[in-house]
C-alpha cells in the first residue's frame, strides 16, 4: 500500500496570509494526486485532481503542485473560509490512501 | 446539477446489521463508479473500496473485506452500503463519492452510524 504523509497536523495561519501544505508519498504516484477541502460536519470537496488541476468552481488562490513523491497545495491570500482540515489522496494504485489531513487554524 | 443523497443517522446496538443508501441524480449512474469511505469521530478519511455500476462488481479494501457488502439498485440509480454484525469500531460516518478516475469528484452528505448497547 501507498502511505500518504502530510508534515503537519496543524498549521496556525493567518487572514490574508499565504499557507503551504505538503505531502508525500511512499511511492511514485505519478501526479495521480487529488486534494480535498473538509469542513466540520461537511462532506469532503473536491478541490484538485492530477496534482495541478483545479476543479471548476474553486478560486484561483488554490493551487497545487509536485511531482513522484512530493506534493503541495497552496492557498495565497487566505480567507476566512478556508479554515479547514485539508486531505491529499493517492489514486495511482489500490487501495486508493489519504493522508491524514491537515487542519488549518486562525492564529 | 449533481448530487448524492444518503439516508439518515443510524442507532444500532452490536451485532446488528445497518444498510446506508446514496441516490446519485444529475448523470448516468452507470457510467461512473461509487466509492465508500469511513471517517471515524475526529478522525481522517480512509477508503472502504468501490463499486463498478455497470458490471455491479465490488473491490474492498482488505481491512473491509468480510462484513462490509457493496451493492446497487441501478434502476433507482442508488448504491448501498450494508454492514453486518457490528461492532464498536464501525461508529462512524460513512460517506459515498462519485469516481472520476478514481479520485472523488462528488460526495454524499454523510450517513452517521452509531453502534452502541
Amino acid at each position: 500500500d501507498i502511505q500518504m504523509t502530510q508534515s503537519s497536523s496543524y498549521l496556525s495561519v493567518s487572514l490574508g496570509g499565504r499557507v503551504t501544505i505538503t505531502c508525500k508519498a511512499s511511492d511514485h504516484i505519478n501526479n495521480w494526486l487529488a486534494w480535498y477541502q473538509q469542513k466540520p460536519g461537511n462532506a469532503p470537496r473536491l478541490l484538485i485532481s492530477g496534482a495541478t488541476s483545479l476543479e471548476t468552481g474553486v478560486p484561483s488562490r488554490f493551487s497545487g503542485s509536485g511531482s513522484g513523491k512530493d506534493y503541495t497545495l497552496s492557498i495565497t491570500s487566505l480567507q476566512t473560509e478556508d479554515v479547514a482540515t485539508y486531505y491529499c489522496q493517492q489514486y495511482w494504485s489500490t487501495p486508493l490512501t489519504f493522508g491524514a489531513g491537515t487542519k488549518l487554524e486562525l492564529k | 446539477q449533481i448530487q448524492l443523497v444518503q439516508s439518515g443517522p443510524e442507532l444500532k446496538k452490536p451485532g446488528e446489521t445497518v444498510k446506508i443508501s446514496c441516490k446519485a441524480s444529475g448523470y448516468t449512474f452507470t457510467n461512473y463508479g461509487m466509492n465508500w469511505v469511513k471517517q471515524a469521530p475526529g478522525k481522517g478519511l480512509k477508503w472502504m473500496g468501490w463499486i463498478n455500476t455497470n458490471t455491479g462488481e465490488p473491490t474492498y479494501a482488505e481491512e473491509f473485506k468480510g462484513r462490509f457488502a457493496f451493492s446497487l439498485e441501478t434502476s433507482a440509480s442508488t448504491a448501498y452500503l450494508q454492514i453486518n454484525n457490528l461492532k464498536n469500531e464501525d461508529t462512524a460516518t460513512y460517506f459515498c463519492a462519485r469516481t472520476g478516475d478514481d479520485y472523488m469528484d462528488y460526495w454524499g452528505q454523510g450517513t452517521s452510524v452509531t453502534v452502541s448497547s
